[in-house]
């Protein structure tokens, strides 16, 4: 069983520009959820969808946003990007929203330069 | 809102000793996660603690919940080297909470021989 896929896993991105990063969560579950881990900030969350609909967002501003395809597949995207954005970007997946177990995929190191 | 703090931060550990991780956390939990990290890598979920009173084991590691004390506890036995990891502690506050984790500030953890 395939576990939650992120790509891409490194990206290097200038101040100023954007990025979108993609998240497959595993066959059958249908919650996505993003999260921003810095050693200042620890492990901090970001959003969750489940069945294309945002249902939490956390405390961040809104140059940070997501989405989810028919197929649970989701997207989040930073635009603007500032120094104090660099981090791993990890997306967790569970069978329902906020029900059951999540699982974590490998996560997406932004470096923002 | 839900705040979860785990104690201590750094654990020094000679190979063979027994020492236990604290979690405790601010308003009700509805679960208890506890996760590990290795550096540079994802979050390994390890355990799921759904009510007050469970306890689970896997190896030389056991986690329990006391929900009236809003506490979890990872205890580690005769740790060994490949122990050494960072551990995570996330509460779910419940309700429209639905996939949001709150997390701990994670406990790094070095095994020595």
């Amino acid at each position: 069983k395939a576990g939650v896929t992120q790509t891409p896993r490194y990206l290097i991105k200038t101040r100023g520009q954007q990025v979108t990063l993609s998240c497959s969560p595993i066959s059958g579950h249908r919650s996505v959820s993003w999260y921003q881990q810095t050693p200042g900030q620890g492990l901090q969350f970001l959003f969750e969808y489940f069945s294309e609909t945002q249902r939490n967002k956390g405390n961040f501003p809104g140059r940070f946003s997501g989405r989810q395809f028919s197929n649970s597949r989701s997207e989040m995207n930073v635009s603007t990007l500032e120094l104090g954005d660099s981090a791993l970007y990890l997306c967790a997946s569970s069978r329902d929203a906020g029900n059951t177990e999540a699982f974590f995929g490998q996560g997406t190191r932004l470096t923002v330069v | 809102e839900l705040k979860v703090e785990q104690n201590p931060l750094f654990l020094s550990m000679q190979e063979g000793k027994n020492y236990t991780i604290y979690c405790n956390y601010s308003t009700t939990s509805d679960r208890l996660y506890w996760y590990r990290q290795d550096p540079g890598k994802s979050l390994e979920s390890l355990f799921v603690l759904l009510s007050n009173g469970a306890v689970k084991q896997e190896g030389r590691l056991m986690a329990s919940l006391d929900t009236k004390a809003r506490l979890s506890t990872l205890h580690i036995t005769a740790a060994v080297h490949d122990l050494s990891a960072t551990y995570f502690c996330a509460g779910h506050a419940g309700g429209t909470s639905y996939g949001k984790l709150t997390f701990g500030q994670g406990t790094i953890l070095t095994v020595h021989p």
